[in-house]
């Protein structure tokens, strides 16, 4: 059971450049998310996706692109990064009838 | 804005005494209180849940403390052991709405 796989597990990148964090799931789950993780702000959710073409904003939505084409798929792009935008990315989903929420192990992105 | 708030930011804990985290909401809508525990390098995965029809749920040595009418949960971690040390999170969503919000974590440290 792979659950959900996160790609690339660490990324260096530099100011400017467009950056793409990939998620995949293997449990046809309809919701998907995307949170950032920082010392001091807990997970804050970027985007969401209900179900294959279906995407809404969260908390800290600027600066990020979402796009959901297969229900398996939630890929997270970073258009033109910035230094602020340096954070450990967590790509998650909802289990149908219980709620839980399901992580991925994380995508680690620093911004030079 | 948060609509979750965790506290402490960190916990010492002698082994075999009592791990207690707090959590206080505001958004009276909430109606699920998930606690999420994190080891480094993974992502979060859910430890114990609660919904507002009940005060307490217990599973093993974790115990949720629900007050609704002053708007706070707590988690009790009995007998807590070096293998509990690990980052808390509190978070809390409303039915329908699969986002969850999250609390900033308590790292939590289990001395031997």
């Amino acid at each position: 059971d792979a659950g959900i796989t996160q790609s690339p597990r660490y990324k260096i990148t530099e100011t400017g450049r467009q950056v793409t964090l990939m998620c995949h799931q293997t449990w046809s789950h309809s919701y998907m998310f995307w949170y950032r993780q920082d010392l001091g702000h807990g997970l804050r959710l970027i985007y969401y996706s209900a179900a294959a073409d279906i995407t809404d904003k969260g908390e800290v939505p600027d600066g990020y692109v979402v796009s959901r084409s297969k229900t398996e798929n939630f890929p997270l792009t970073l258009e033109s990064a910035t230094r602020s935008q340096t954070s450990v990315y967590f790509c998650a989903s909802t289990h149908p009838s219980t709620g839980e929420l399901f992580f991925g192990e994380g995508s680690r992105l620093t911004v030079l | 804005q948060q609509q979750v708030k965790q506290s402490p930011q960190s916990l010492i804990v002698q082994k075999g005494g009592i791990s207690i985290i707090n959590c206080a909401y505001e958004n009276t809508a909430f109606d699920y209180f998930p606690w999420y525990q994190q080891f480094p390098g993974k992502g979060p995965a859910l430890l114990i849940a609660i919904r507002p029809d009940v005060s307490e749920k217990k599973e093993g040595r974790f115990t949720i403390s629900f007050n609704k009418s002053a708007k706070q949960f707590s988690l009790h971690i009995m007998d807590s052991q070096p293998g509990d040390s690990a980052t808390y999170f509190c978070a809390a969503s409303t039915t329908g709405r699969r986002a969850l919000t999250f609390g900033s974590g308590t790292r939590l440290q289990v001395q031997p």
